[in-house]
């Protein structure tokens, strides 16, 4: 059953901490999303990959957040120092070219 | 662009039919529609291509006019399952596969 995997499900941290979080991309998908969703702001694209080259991260706050693709099967979104407005929940999904995207179940970031 | 969608939110009862709109300012590659229930991931419903042309999943059909870039998705006969906030999904001819979304549309299905 191909489905997009994300770690971890849940992350509380403290403000000023480094946050990583990691997406593996269903095989044989080669386009990458992030997408962060809040009650205010609904799903925001942050940032997204083809053949793991960054084509758009226009919606993503420069100074602090970082998204990379190492390879195919990994996906890494990082946040340093993090802060409580960065409280959401970060989904990652994955398609085939122009296709459909699968989500997966996302990471809960908590900031305190 | 963030297309927009309307209604805002939506109540039915079981077995009354809803439609969904959504519009984009962009010129557009395609269309997809996803649901997301509360605490979990949006699921794919299905995409649009090509204007004009209608797709279907279950009792959920959709339609694309290419020209005026608005896409309507169709629920006929809604069960509770059905519940859940609808997001449209656009990619715009210029933009090679950026997918952006409506800020959603509330469906709450009650017996």
């Amino acid at each position: 059953d191909a489905r997009v995997t994300q770690t971890p499900r849940h992350k509380v941290t403290e403000m000023g901490q480094e946050v990583t979080m990691r997406c593996q991309p269903i095989l044989g998908h080669n386009t990458v999303f992030w997408y962060r969703q809040t009650m205010m702001q609904g799903l925001e694209l942050l940032a997204y990959f083809r053949n793991r080259a960054p084509l758009d991260d226009s919606g993503m706050p420069k100074d602090r957040f970082s998204a990379e693709m190492p390879d195919a099967t990994l996906a890494t979104l990082k946040i340093q120092p993090s802060e409580p407005r960065d409280s959401a929940v970060y989904f990652c999904a994955s398609a085939r070219g122009r296709t459909e995207a699968f989500f997966g179940q996302g990471t809960r970031l908590t900031v305190v | 662009q963030q297309p927009v969608q309307s209604p805002q939110a939506v109540i039915l009862r079981e077995g009354e039919d809803a439609v969904i709109n959504c519009s984009s300012s962009k010129a557009l590659y395609s269309v997809h529609w996803y649901r997301q229930k509360h605490g979990e991931a949006p699921v794919f419903l299905m995409i649009l291509l090509k204007g004009g042309e209608q797709k279907g999943h279950e009792k959920i059909s959709a339609s694309f006019n290419e020209k005026k870039q608005q896409s309507s998705l169709y629920l006929t006969a809604s069960q509770l399952s059905y519940s859940g906030t609808y997001f449209c999904g656009t990619d715009e001819n210029t933009n090679a596969g950026k997918s952006t979304f409506g800020d959603g549309t509330t469906l709450t299905v009650k017996p």
